[in-house]
């Protein structure tokens, strides 16, 4: 079974800084997607950026990048030029790129609230 | 309609009580995924629909819950009796085939 570690549950950032928050994943199979997902306080799951193992480049959405280190089996996401809005909870989440019922689920890990600070 | 839509959005049971929660997914959306989610965690797996076949239940927690979506499209989860461990958000989600689409969830508080 697949499992999803965020080993901060919370982080802060100054209004225009970076931040990068971290994920790592255990899994025996070579190739799956990863996600990061953003959840407001109303609680609608936002997807922020995803990355397929298979490509080597990292994934960019705007001020969104993510590091993936496929054999280190770490993700980790970094957000440039902060903003108020960002301020939520962020969940990595992990999908089998087997497109079978079982597979097609998300296993999410244990969230990173970030506070964005002026 | 445009997104997923759930209801209700809050819900407060008595132990004991039955309660069902809808979730209207994206039309034409295959896929159907229900999550719990409990206080301070990560969305957790509970069930599956590939139209109106229930493909995976392994997520459910005991035979007190019951997910249907009878016609491909509206999917109703039942929780019968409910316990205070029950108390959590649940999120459902459509995908076309990749994707996902989430609602806002219904938070459900058991007293």
């Amino acid at each position: 079974a697949q499992t999803v570690t965020q080993s901060q549950p919370e982080m802060s950032v100054q209004e225009a800084e970076t931040v990068t928050l971290s994920c790592t994943y255990d899994t025996s199979e070579s190739d799956y997607y990863l996600f990061w997902y953003k959840q407001p306080p109303s609680r609608q799951m936002i997807l922020v950026i995803r990355q397929e193992a298979y490509k080597q480049q990292n994934a960019t959405e705007n001020r969104f990048s993510v590091n993936f280190q496929k054999a280190a089996k770490s993700f980790s996401l970094k957000i440039s030029d902060s903003q108020l809005g960002d301020a939520a909870m962020y969940f990595c989440a992990y999908r089998s790129l087997r497109n079978t019922g079982t597979a097609s689920k998300l296993t999410f890990g244990t969230g990173t609230r970030l506070q964005v600070t002026l | 309609g445009a997104g997923v839509s759930q209801s209700p959005r809050y819900k407060v049971a008595k132990r004991g009580q039955d309660v069902a929660l809808r979730c209207d997914p994206i039309s034409g959306h295959v896929s159907l995924f229900w999550y719990q989610q409990a206080l301070g965690q990560g969305p957790e797996f509970l069930t599956y629909f590939q139209n109106e076949a229930q493909l995976d239940k392994s997520g459910l927690p005991s035979d007190r819950f019951f997910a249907e979506r009878p016609e491909g499209s509206v999917s109703t989860l039942k929780i019968q009796r409910t316990q205070q461990e029950d108390s959590a958000v649940y999120l459902c989600a459509s995908s076309p085939i990749y994707g996902y689409t989430f609602g806002s969830g219904t938070r459900l508080t058991v007293v």
